[in-house]
C-alpha cells in the first residue's frame, strides 16, 4: 500500500518570506498523481496544486510551486511571499495512475504565518 | 453553483445512538467518499462509492455504514458500534479515475 509522510507537524514563516513544506511517499508504481491541499480554519479543503508523475516540469500556481523529485519520491511545496491567509493545515496526497479512485493523505503540516 | 453540501455542520448525539450525516453533490461526479479527520491523523478513508448501488470499505469502516441509492447522495451512518465517533467528517467526490477530490465543508460530530 502506498504511504505518504509529512515529517513536519508544524512550521512557521514570517510574512513575505518563503517556506517549504516536505512530503515523501512510498510507491512501486511509475504512474501516479500528487496533490497539495490547504485546509484553513474554516476546514474547507482546497486544492492548491497538482503534479503528474510523468511530467518532469514542476507544477506552479502563482506563489505556490513544487519540487518534484521522482527518484527520491519527494514532493515538497514552496510558498513564496507568504501571506497571513496562507496560515492553514497543508496535506500532501497521492493517487495511483492505474485506474484508482483512492487518495492517500499525509498527516498534515500546520503552517503559521507571523506578521 | 456546483458543489458538495454536507449537513448539518455541527451534530450532537448521545452515546449509543445511531446518527446519519448527509452528503449531496450536484457536480455529476461518479465517485463519492467519506473521510474521518482527527487531530494529528490526517484524513482516513471510511467508505467510497464508484457508482450507484455499489460501495467499498476504506481503511476504517468498522462502526459505519453507507448507501448510494442516487448518484447525488452518499449518506453516512455512524452506528453505536463505532467506539470513538467524535470527529470531523468530510465528504468528497471525484469525476472519475486518477483525479483530485472535491470536498464538502464537513460535519463536526460530538457524541456525549
Amino acid at each position: 500500500a502506498q504511504t505518504v509522510t509529512q515529517s513536519q507537524p508544524e512550521m512557521s514563516v514570517q510574512e513575505a518570506e518563503t517556506v517549504t513544506l516536505s512530503c515523501t511517499y512510498d510507491t512501486s508504481e511509475s504512474d501516479y498523481y500528487l496533490f497539495w491541499y490547504k485546509q484553513p480554519p474554516s476546514r474547507q479543503m482546497i486544492l492548491v496544486i497538482r503534479q503528474e508523475a510523468y511530467k518532469q516540469q514542476n507544477a506552479t500556481e502563482n506563489r505556490f510551486s513544487v519540487n518534484f523529485q521522482k527518484a527520491a519520491k519527494s514532493f515538497s511545496l514552496k510558498i513564496s511571499d507568504s501571506q497571513l491567509g496562507d496560515a492553514a493545515m497543508y496535506f500532501c496526497a497521492y493517487i495511483s495512475g492505474a485506474g484508482s479512485y483512492q487518495l492517500t493523505f499525509g498527516k498534515g503540516t500546520k503552517l503559521s504565518v507571523i506578521p | 453553483d456546483g458543489g458538495i453540501t454536507q449537513s448539518p455542520k455541527y451534530l450532537f448525539r448521545k452515546e449509543g445512538q445511531n446518527v446519519t450525516l448527509s452528503c449531496e453533490q450536484n457536480l455529476n461526479h461518479d465517485a463519492m467518499y467519506w473521510y474521518r479527520q482527527d487531530p494529528g491523523q490526517g484524513l482516513r478513508l471510511i467508505y467510497y462509492s464508484q457508482i450507484v448501488n455499489d460501495f467499498q470499505k476504506g481503511d476504517i469502516a468498522e462502526g459505519y455504514s453507507v448507501s448510494r441509492e442516487k448518484k447525488e447522495s452518499f449518506p453516512l451512518t455512524v452506528t453505536s458500534a463505532q467506539k470513538n465517533p467524535t470527529a470531523f467528517y468530510l465528504c468528497a467526490s471525484t469525476p472519475g479515475l486518477n483525479t483530485e477530490a472535491f470536498f464538502g465543508q464537513g460535519t463536526r460530530l460530538t457524541v456525549v
